[in-house]
């Protein structure tokens, strides 16, 4: 019974680059949740996902920032051009359609910018 | 703004003391209250949620202690260990359909239980 996946678990971009983040939920699981995770801060929420459906993306800064939970495959979370202040912890959570409130957290991926 | 604010930001506590970690919030529309365990390097991982309906929930070591009218909840963990060693996170959630779900997280403690 496996947990969230994410992948890569490390992955360095020069400024500029970009950066793609992929998710795959708990079996079962068909909400997505991305958050980040500054060094000594608590998990800010960037985006809600169903498949195929951005329900809530408030959290997402407005510009260089995407993402999809397409019908086939994992949830990819998007970030183009980026920036030194990019760099931090991306953690998406899963949850069952009837609990959307339970969010079981994946291990994370860690970004850093040069 | 921080919708949860979390303290203290960081306990130490002896082996078999009991740890005591207090969020607090302002939003009434919040109805759940979940806590998280984060180990160096791991995600979160979910320890036990209330909701306030109840004032009390016991798991195995692990006690949520709810305050309705204060708006305030604690964590309480009996007879700490240092595998308990880790950062912990208070979070709460509202019944808007619209931030559905959507977790506001306190900053975290960081508790370090010496042997």
């Amino acid at each position: 019974n496996a947990g969230v996946m994410q992948n890569p678990r490390h992955l360095v971009r020069r400024r500029g680059q970009e950066a793609r983040l992929r998710c795959s939920p708990m079996k079962g699981h068909s909400h997505v949740y991305w958050y980040r995770q500054l060094p000594e801060e608590g998990l800010k929420f960037m985006v809600y996902l169903q498949k195929e459906n951005i329900i809530d993306e408030s959290g997402m800064p407005k510009e260089r920032f995407s993402a999809e939970f397409p019908k086939e495959g994992p949830s990819i979370l998007r970030i183009q051009q980026v920036v030194r202040g990019d760099s931090a912890a991306y953690f998406c959570a899963s949850s069952p359609v009837e609990q959307p409130k339970t969010q079981y957290f994946g291990p994370g991926t860690r970004l850093l910018v040069l | 703004q921080q919708q949860v604010k979390q303290s203290p930001q960081s306990l130490i506590v002896q082996k078999g003391g009991i740890s005591i970690i207090n969020c607090a919030y302002e939003n009434t529309a919040f109805d759940y209250f979940p806590w998280y365990q984060q180990f160096p390097g791991k995600g979160p991982a979910l320890l036990i949620a209330i909701r306030p309906d109840v004032s009390e929930k016991k798991e195995g070591r692990f006690t949520i202690s709810f305050n309705k009218s204060a708006k305030q909840f604690s964590l309480h963990i009996m007879d700490s260990q240092p595998g308990d060693s880790a950062t912990y996170f208070c979070a709460a959630s509202d019944d808007r359909g619209s931030t559905l779900g959507r977790l506001y997280f306190g900053r975290g403690t960081q508790l370090t239980v010496w042997p």
